[in-house]
């Protein structure tokens, strides 16, 4: 089983609409969660940061983590063809010194 | 403004050349990262730096090494280069202690190896 496990995609949206993206991972010493957005040929930038369980909001974005499942999601309220990019969760646990990533998800919105 | 630079945004070798990609950061971070990235298999650590001249063995070091000289630079070589490893490469920075997870990437160096 890989550590973290995310759906490639494409998710193929219009704009307007809420968008659902989903990390589930099998380390249960992770306890430091974020989420990175990467636009075509760039490096991928911070998005959103949560530590431990709970809901973490921030503009359109929600970052959203259960433990007891684990199971991380980042939700983005009307979406926006910019939204459009390959989103990729990452995770740590303490003491570590890197962090573990997912796949990520590409997520087109159309006008 | 954050900034992490590559020294080049596309590069073509040919089997055998020994490769530098140069990371230069302007925050005087603490860590250093090297990952390449492939599609299907996503970003995959290769080596890291937490200060200037130590090293610590990523996910897939075979084939690379690194080198840490100043606290703003982090280089990775490929003493041979192979077909394989044709990839994106990308750089990142972060600060010690709380900050730690908060990685900036650089705009990543597309190598091509022939």
């Amino acid at each position: 089983q890989k550590e973290v496990e995310q759906d490639p995609g494409p998710l193929s949206v219009p704009e307007g609409a809420i968008v659902s993206l989903n990390c589930t991972y099998s380390n249960s010493a992770f306890q430091y969660f974020m989420w990175y957005r990467q636009y075509s040929r760039k490096g991928p930038e911070l998005l959103m940061y949560t530590y431990s369980s709970g809901n973490k909001e921030d503009g359109r974005f929600t970052a959203q983590v259960d433990k007891s499942s684990k199971y991380i999601s980042l939700f983005i309220r009307d979406s926006q063809p910019s939204d459009s990019a390959t989103y990729l969760c990452a995770m740590r646990g303490p003491g570590y010194s890197t962090l573990t990533f997912g796949k990520g998800t590409m997520l087109l919105v159309s006008p | 403004d954050v900034k992490v630079t590559q020294s080049s945004r596309y590069l073509v070798k040919r089997t055998g050349e020994k490769v530098f990609l140069e990371c230069v950061q302007d925050m005087d971070h603490e860590n250093m990262f090297w990952y390449r990235q492939d599609p299907g298999l996503g970003l995959r650590l290769i080596y890291f730096s937490y200060d200037v001249k130590m090293k610590e063995k990523g996910d897939i070091p075979e084939g690379y090494s690194v080198s840490r000289e100043k606290k703003e630079r982090f280089s990775l070589i490929l003493e041979s280069a192979s077909t394989n490893q044709t990839s994106m490469y990308l750089c990142a920075s972060s600060p010690g202690g709380e900050g730690a997870d908060t990685q900036y990437f650089g705009p990543g160096t597309r190598l091509t190896v022939l």
